[in-house]
């Protein structure tokens, strides 16, 4: 009964490749948000999506792409993968957009 | 420009003390403030959240206070005990801003030693 649920879990892949993380909320909640955590674990905020439509989107590369196919889904895709994008990158969601945010698990990209 | 901070990187206290923990931010006018906790390998869990009308929060061993004055909450464990070791993030609203999001501090990594 996972409220919110990533995958995958870990991914390590080559520089230039192009990969996605999927991310499913069963909390009926109308936002949800991708998150990125690097190695001093600052948690910054990447995008949000309120009922499939993107309300934030802050000053990430154009290779990060998010796509909302429906309230419970928002998946990010990235392009071109470069060493600083390894982190822990984090979907959660929430009922409101300013409201109790609930995490999922992360998911470790490591880019060699 | 904005900033959120919070005290120390890392507070060790004895087992059954209170540990405190500060959040402090500028430039900022948030409607509320959270506390999260982040085990290693883990999504933050949500803990408070205090609004701003607010001055006092309390939630069995914790108890989160927001002085808008100050520009500060703190953040006490009670009784504190070895499963409370994890780190602690504080997080705020930037403001009543339709694009206003969530930003969260750096976090404190809390142990407790028995």
């Amino acid at each position: 009964d996972t409220a919110v649920s990533q995958t995958p879990k870990y991914l390590v892949t080559q520089m230039g490749n192009d990969k996605s993380i999927k991310c499913e909320q069963n909390l009926g909640h109308d936002t949800m948000y991708w998150y990125k955590q690097d190695s001093k674990k600052f948690l910054k905020i990447m995008f949000s999506y309120n009922n499939k439509e993107l309300i934030i989107n802050e000053t990430v590369p154009n290779r990060f792409s998010p796509k909302s196919p429906d309230k419970a889904h928002l998946n990010l895709h990235i392009n071109s993968l470069e060493l600083g994008d390894s982190a822990v990158y984090f979907c959660a969601s929430s009922q409101d957009r300013t409201e109790t945010q609930y995490f999922g698990p992360g998911t470790r990209l490591l880019v060699l | 420009s904005q900033k959120i901070e919070q005290n120390s990187e890392a507070l060790n206290i004895q087992e059954g003390k209170t540990a405190t923990l500060t959040c402090n931010y500028t430039n900022y006018s948030p409607a509320y403030l959270q506390w999260y906790r982040q085990d290693p390998g883990r999504g933050p869990v949500f803990l408070l959240l205090i609004r701003e009308n607010e001055k006092e929060k309390r939630k069995e061993r914790l108890k989160v206070t927001f002085d808008t004055t100050l520009k500060q909450s703190l953040f006490h464990i009670t009784a504190s005990q070895p499963a409370d070791s994890a780190t602690y993030l504080c997080a705020l609203d930037q403001g009543y801003s339709s694009a206003s999001k969530i930003i969260f501090g750096s976090g404190t990594r809390l142990s407790i030693r028995p």
